[in-house]
């Protein structure tokens, strides 16, 4: 399978516990985002790397959020003394840039946290 | 500005016919409107995607209208089958800045046989 990979796909945790999810891109890819889908809404954007750059962080993300991409392939996000209200679906998404034209973006299966 | 308003929030339509879901936007900035379907527990698929040059963009058995004068943009389903029951979004994108992704509220679509 070449497409986005999310690990892992379901997480529940109990409130202020830290949790760590990993996103593997289609492999030539060198951009990579990550959003949060809540119940019944679209996507919102979280942050996103160009190769092992971060280069734009919402303000969603507050500083128990970190992301990070260290070879510039596989991402981890990482939310510390998680609360409820981060119970959410964690979708990962890769596309290709290339000379500043941007292509479609990839997005994986999610990872569903609950939190307890 | 960075709102993509999508209507209706949910659609019923019989077997072979047209759905229809509408978006509009304000930010003129935008210079790529893409849709996505979406199954329970799954992540969204992008099904077809238009940029502002074009008025209509074809695939298959689904159409993108675009009105760039109005600022809106629609998915057309024809010959609408069970297995396009889900949920659809459009989103909108400012190419020449950061690529990411601002999605309407969704369209809860069901076809019945």
């Amino acid at each position: 399978d070449t497409g986005v990979s999310q690990n892992p796909r379901h997480k529940i945790t109990k409130r202020g516990q830290n949790v760590t999810f990993r996103c593997d891109p289609i492999s030539e890819h060198n951009r990579l985002y990550w959003y949060r889908q809540t119940l019944g809404q679209g996507p919102e954007f979280l942050t996103y790397f160009q190769n092992e750059a971060q280069l734009e962080k919402s303000r969603l993300l507050s500083d128990r959020f970190s992301a990070e991409r260290p070879k510039g392939s596989f991402s981890t996000l990482e939310i510390q003394r998680t609360e409820q209200g981060d119970s959410a679906m964690y979708l990962c998404a890769s596309s290709l840039v290339v000379s500043g034209s941007a292509n479609e973006q990839f997005f994986g299966p999610g990872t569903r946290l609950t939190v307890l | 500005q960075q709102q993509v308003k999508q209507s209706p929030q949910s659609l019923i339509v019989q077997k072979g016919g047209i759905s229809i879901i509408n978006c509009a936007y304000e930010n003129t900035a935008f210079d790529y409107f893409p849709w996505y379907q979406q199954f329970p527990g799954k992540g969204p698929a992008l099904l077809i995607a238009i940029r502002p040059d074009v008025s209509e963009k074809k695939e298959g058995r689904f159409t993108i209208s675009f009105n760039k004068s109005a600022k809106q943009f629609s998915l057309h389903i024809m010959d609408s089958q069970p297995g396009d029951s889900a949920t659809y979004f459009c989103a909108a994108m400012d190419e020449g800045a950061t690529n990411k992704l601002i999605f309407g509220t969704g369209t809860l679509l069901a076809v019945q046989p």
